[in-house]
């Protein structure tokens, strides 16, 4: 079966560090994109951005980059998503999701594919 | 960033109905355009992709169209696990942007 398996909630003061995981099994993880997506309490979907476990590929949405940190082990076919000080506002649940394709020009990846397998999600609580 | 637009962004409506969701670009896509439906407590889980192309399993009364700046799902009849949350994102470019979602309740 194909899935990625996020860890489990994580609740943290603010200023403090965290890293979540997602780790795909039953496809070639190297092979496939993980992109992240916020989602607030009661609210939307957020793309953050995507990393090719596979090579050093990433690109981060405006809105999120300088804030977060992906990257990925494919010995363990395991993506992360980092914090290095976390504030009040990143109080959210996380999804990981997988797209097998992101079209590339002379920039990096241009575009890419749906998501069409997604982890289980991970509620981060930041609070004092 | 693409802005995507939907509308409704909630509505009521009965089992049987027939239900439609709009998704409007800031700028045209193409047919780059992807539909999830999310239930409380779940992850997204995709529709339709690159505007009408239905995922494997998802039913057929289920339908997508549109192109460029104005794209629509239509759920044919209205079914009780079809009350959810449903997303448009676009797929043109990076940052892919969600439309701010379309609760779909019961009547």
């Amino acid at each position: 079966e194909v899935q990625l398996v996020q860890s489990g909630a994580e609740v943290r003061k603010p200023g403090e560090s965290l890293k979540i995981s997602c780790q795909g099994s039953g496809y070639s993880f190297s092979n496939d994109w993980i992109a992240w997506v916020r989602q607030m309490p009661g609210k939307g979907l957020e793309w953050m951005g995507i990393i090719y476990p596979g090579g050093s590929d990433i690109r981060y949405s405006p809105s999120f980059e300088g804030q977060v940190t992906f990257s990925a082990d494919t010995s363990i076919s395991t993506a992360h998503l980092q914090w290095s000080s976390l504030k009040a506002s990143d109080t959210a649940m996380y999804y990981c999701a997988r797209t097998p394709r992101c079209y590339y020009d002379s920039s990096g990846p241009v575009r890419c594919d749906a998501f069409d397998i997604w982890g289980q999600g991970t509620m981060v609580t930041v609070s004092s | 960033d693409i802005q995507m637009t939907q509308s409704p962004s909630s509505l009521s409506a009965s089992v049987g109905d027939r239900v439609t969701i709009t998704c409007l670009p800031s700028q045209s896509i193409s047919t780059y355009l992807n539909w999830y439906q999310q239930k409380p407590g779940k992850a997204p889980k995709v529709l339709i992709d690159a505007t009408s192309s239905l995922q494997s399993g998802v039913p057929s009364r289920f339908s997508g169209s549109g192109s460029g700046t104005d794209f629509t799902l239509t759920i044919s009849s209205l079914q009780p696990e079809d009350f959810a949350t449903y997303y448009c994102q676009q797929s043109f470019n990076i940052p892919a942007t969600f439309g701010q979602g379309t609760k779909v309740e019961i009547k």
